[in-house]
């Protein structure tokens, strides 16, 4: 089944442990892109990848990391969580990130920062 | 910057009865797409609208993007519970912005 996969689903951490969210894609799509949605300001994109080794800033960079080192592969780094970092996070991948392709997102992961 | 505003934050309505959220730009959208969002999920992509003027039906609904490319509507005919859900508009090409959303409830 195509898929969009995150892990965990759910965490919660406290403030400065550095954690990362895992999200893995198996339809061979070359864009790959992480957001957080918090309630009243809809999603927002935080980092997005074009292709392997190619990453760059969405609206909300700050506090977050990436990396692309294989194609399915698009893991989230916070190297040291803050409570404003409380939020819902999606990763989404299409085929080249352009506006005639389909964005897939998975599930979510819900993550809380005491 | 371009912001995506969407109104009315929220809706609630009787099956069968018709309704339509909008999308506005404070700047011209180079193509806009639609998602539905249920509690639990990701944002599911309904439909992609790129030219000025464009209509696009998907069974009951109807999208429709303004002839100066700065507005976006999407229309239900006779919702149904199934339609529950938070309905997001995006715009971009590997750079995304999204609106916060019509948050969407069908009463039966």
């Amino acid at each position: 089944e195509a898929q969009v996969t995150q892990n965990p689903r759910y965490l919660i951490t406290v403030t400065g442990k550095k954690l990362t969210v895992t999200c893995s894609q198996n339809m061979n799509h070359e864009y790959m892109s992480w957001y957080r949605q918090d309630p009243g300001l809809g999603l927002r994109q935080i980092y997005y990848s074009m292709n392997v080794e190619a990453t760059d800033k969405g609206d909300v960079p700050e506090g977050y990391k990436v990396s692309r080192k294989e194609k399915r592969n698009f893991p989230l780094i916070l190297e040291s969580p803050s409570p404003n970092q409380t939020s819902l996070y999606f990763c989404a991948s299409s085929l080249f990130g352009t506006v005639t392709d389909t964005q897939y997102f998975g599930p979510g992961t819900r993550l809380t920062v005491l | 910057t371009q912001l995506l505003e969407q109104s009315p934050q929220f809706l609630s309505i009787q099956e069968g009865e018709n309704l339509t959220v909008y999308c506005n730009s404070s700047s011209v959208f180079s193509s806009l797409q639609w998602y539905r969002q249920e509690p639990g999920e990701g944002p599911v992509l309904l439909v992609t609208v790129v030219t000025g003027g464009e209509v696009k039906k998907l069974k009951r609904l109807t999208f429709q993007f303004g002839d100066a490319r700065k507005d976006s509507s999407l229309h239900i005919t006779a919702a149904q519970t199934g339609d529950t859900g938070l309905y997001l508009c995006a715009s971009g090409t590997y750079k995304y912005i999204f609106g916060t959303g019509t948050r969407l409830k069908v009463l039966a």
